[in-house]
């Protein structure tokens, strides 16, 4: 068990919806990741968050969006959903947020659009 | 630019024989280098680090990489292959708060 929490595990919706996933971090870790998995484009990083700030930007399109609260919990909100945003999305934590930082990472949320 | 190159998609090998998965990469920066590996239906497990210490490193489960600056690679290794080692397997370059994970390598051990 990682610590890493996120909830909730699937997700089915339709084209066009809006949905929220959430994510708890370890006990402790400030940074907060949220990365896209995929059959046609692997694993992408989305995006960082360190105490409660923005820190890092990868692949992340502009109909996503996240958010890392005061309790340090994040947010990841995807809307105008497309089919091919169907994937596995994981949220990992660290207790910092440099580079050399190793991530815990949940199990996921499996979305599925239809 | 950073980019990280998993040479083999698939590897299979015999229960009780050495595992070798490789990793090859590219950084403009001194990049951190991780291993990290998942089973079906669960979230990724860190296996290994580098940070510009000692070369060889070794991690949980009796793996170990060497990071070869002049052959930029990032190898990961098993002397010995049991069954729970059937997984994929992500080498992941990190610089400059980017991260970079290569396509993966499907590990299958043989019993």
């Amino acid at each position: 068990d990682s610590g890493v929490t996120q909830t909730p595990k699937h997700l089915i919706t339709a084209t066009g919806q809006r949905v929220t996933l959430r994510c708890s971090p370890r006990s402790g870790d400030l940074s907060v990741y949220w990365y896209q998995q995929s059959l046609d484009q692997g694993l992408q990083f989305l995006i960082q968050y360190y105490n409660g700030e923005e820190r890092a930007k990868g692949n992340i399109l502009e109909r996503f969006s996240a958010q890392q609260f005061p309790d340090l919990h994040s947010e990841l909100n995807l809307s105008s959903l497309e089919l091919g945003d169907s994937a596995l999305y994981f949220c990992a934590s660290s207790p910092s947020a440099g580079p050399n930082q190793p991530q815990h990472f949940g199990d996921g949320t499996r979305l599925s659009i239809l | 630019a950073q980019s990280v190159t998993q040479l083999d998609s698939h590897v299979s090998v015999s229960e009780g024989t050495p595992v070798l998965l490789r990793c090859n990469y590219s950084s403009s920066y001194s990049p951190s280098l991780f291993w990290y590996v998942q089973h079906p239906n669960k979230g990724l497990q860190l296996l290994l680090k580098y940070t510009s210490a000692a070369t060889l490193v070794k991690g949980i489960n009796g793996f170990e990489a060497e990071f070869k600056k002049s052959e930029t690679s990032f190898h990961l290794t098993k002397p010995s292959a049991h069954m729970s080692d059937a997984a994929e397997y992500f080498c992941v370059v990190s610089a400059r708060n980017q991260f970079y994970f290569g396509t993966g390598t499907s590990l299958t051990v043989i019993p």
